[in-house]
């Protein structure tokens, strides 16, 4: 079946340390992104990227890191810079289409809680 | 500042009735809207959507409303069934060529009581 598998599902961390959050889709999509949700909160931009070994900042990508080094892949590390990372990460993707044809509609995995302790 | 406003973070209806889950935005540069349902612990599927320049569509029990002059949309269940408790997400394109225009509303809550 295609679609995007994050993992882990639930993760917790220390203060200080860096966690890296998996993102794998196998529906050929070029285009993936990385969102946060928080309580009481819409689904916030943290990075995404439009093609292999390219990839921009969102609205909230203080702390994060992201690598596109392959098509299917786009992990994101939460790094120790990063000053509030409870959340639950939402991992997307979308065709590559230009113009006005392109929707935005989005593909999204199942998401990874990630816990600071 | 939240372009994309969903002002009942939740709503309760009965089987069987109509639910009506609205949302305002702000940005008239905005010029396509979605609509996602979001279970727990699962990311958000699409739903449905609607152009701007629309001022409905419809797909099965759902139809969503536009209204650009109020800066409105809504989405319409009917009739509402207990799996359509979710979340439900609106949001909104800025047309830009890229798919990462997306603002999100943050959310309403529907449960639907049997």
């Amino acid at each position: 079946d295609g679609g995007i598998t994050q993992s882990p599902k639930y993760l917790f961390r220390k203060e200080g340390q860096n966690v890296t959050l998996s993102c794998e889709q196998n529906l050929n999509h070029d285009a993936m992104y990385w969102y946060r949700q928080d309580p009481g909160q819409g689904l916030r931009l943290i990075y995404y990227s439009q093609i292999v070994n390219d990839f921009q900042k969102g609205d909230i990508a203080e702390g994060y890191s992201v690598s596109r080094e392959k098509k299917e892949s786009f992990p994101l590390t939460v790094t120790s810079a990063q000053k509030n990372p409870t959340a639950f990460y939402l991992c997307a993707s979308s065709p590559r289409t230009s113009g006005r044809a392109n929707t935005g509609e989005l593909f999204f995995g199942e998401g990874s809680r990630l816990t600071v302790l | 500042d939240q372009q994309v406003k969903q002002n009942s973070p939740s709503l309760s209806v009965q089987e069987g009735r109509i639910s009506i889950l609205n949302c305002d935005y702000t940005n008239s540069m905005f010029d396509y809207f979605l609509w996602y349902k979001k279970y727990p612990a699962e990311g958000p599927t699409f739903l449905i959507s609607i152009s701007s320049i629309k001022d409905k569509n419809e797909d099965g029990r759902f139809t969503v409303f536009l209204n650009k002059s109020a800066k409105h949309l809504s989405l319409h269940i009917v009739p509402s069934q207990p799996g359509d408790s979710a979340v439900y997400f609106c949001a909104a394109r800025k047309y830009s060529g890229s798919a990462r225009q997306l603002t999100f509303g943050s959310g309403t809550q529907l449960t639907v009581l049997p």
